[in-house]
């Protein structure tokens, strides 16, 4: 169980469109999913904290209005890339968080979405 | 100074040793403790909750040390397969605020 899946897995686009990156929880619902970066050979950097049916939170020194984030149900949260440039490649990753299990808040990772920006 | 701090290392161990891997955090509010694991190029995958009374899966032992804010990791019988970041993960008591080590490498040496 707590399968977390992302689509697409691999994406190469041109500098100035916009990329959207799907997150879905696959056997379990998950409330809060969040949204992560990691640059090679850095740690994962969490950009935003989406909240189903209210507006995301965003870390400091990331861009809501490049960053569109989106969690319309229970299962799916989307992440939009808008107008990306070359500095937007990276790894990004989203994570559910799982049922509670005692006090515990367990994270699921999907696989991560290579974006990179030509 | 940072929430969670880990030793980034990098461990270089041969087959069958044991090493552990210690991980302290800066709030004593914190509520949850967790092990991931990364593989390059991958997402990181839950490896272990940390319980209050300490936990063990197979060769893996996790500890937590409330007094002292850390939490360790040992793996027993170290394989090629265990080398990896191994990622300390600690929750607030909100329950939506994650905080992440840089993580610590691992490669096991034949």
């Amino acid at each position: 169980g707590a399968v977390v899946s992302q689509h697409p897995s691999w994406v190469i686009c041109k500098s100035g469109t916009s990329v959207k990156i799907e997150c879905r929880s696959l056997d379990f619902q998950a409330t809060t999913m969040f949204w992560y970066r990691q640059f090679p050979k850095q740690s994962l950097m969490l950009m935003a904290t989406s909240n189903e049916g209210s507006k995301a939170t965003y870390e400091q020194g990331v861009e809501k209005d490049k960053f569109l984030i989106n969690h319309a149900s229970l299962t799916l949260s989307t992440l939009t890339v808008t107008s990306a440039h070359p500095e937007d490649s990276s790894f990004y990753i989203c994570s559910a968080r799982g049922g509670v299990t005692g006090l515990s808040y367990e994270q699921y990772f999907g696989p991560g979405t290579r974006l990179t920006v030509t | 100074r940072k929430e969670v701090e880990q030793d980034p290392g990098p461990f270089n161990v041969p087959e069958g040793a044991t090493v552990a891997f210690n991980c302290t955090y800066s709030n004593s509010a914190s509520q949850s403790f967790f092990w991931y694991r990364q593989d390059c190029r991958k997402e990181p995958k839950l490896l272990m909750s940390v319980y209050s009374s300490g936990n063990e899966d197979g060769r893996f032992t996790a500890q937590l040390n409330r007094a002292s804010q850390y939490i360790s990791l040992l793996i027993r019988d170290s394989k090629l397969s265990d080398s990896a970041t191994y990622l300390c993960v600690v929750n607030m008591y909100t329950g939506n605020q994650f905080y992440f080590g840089t993580g610590t490498s691992l490669t096991v040496i034949p």
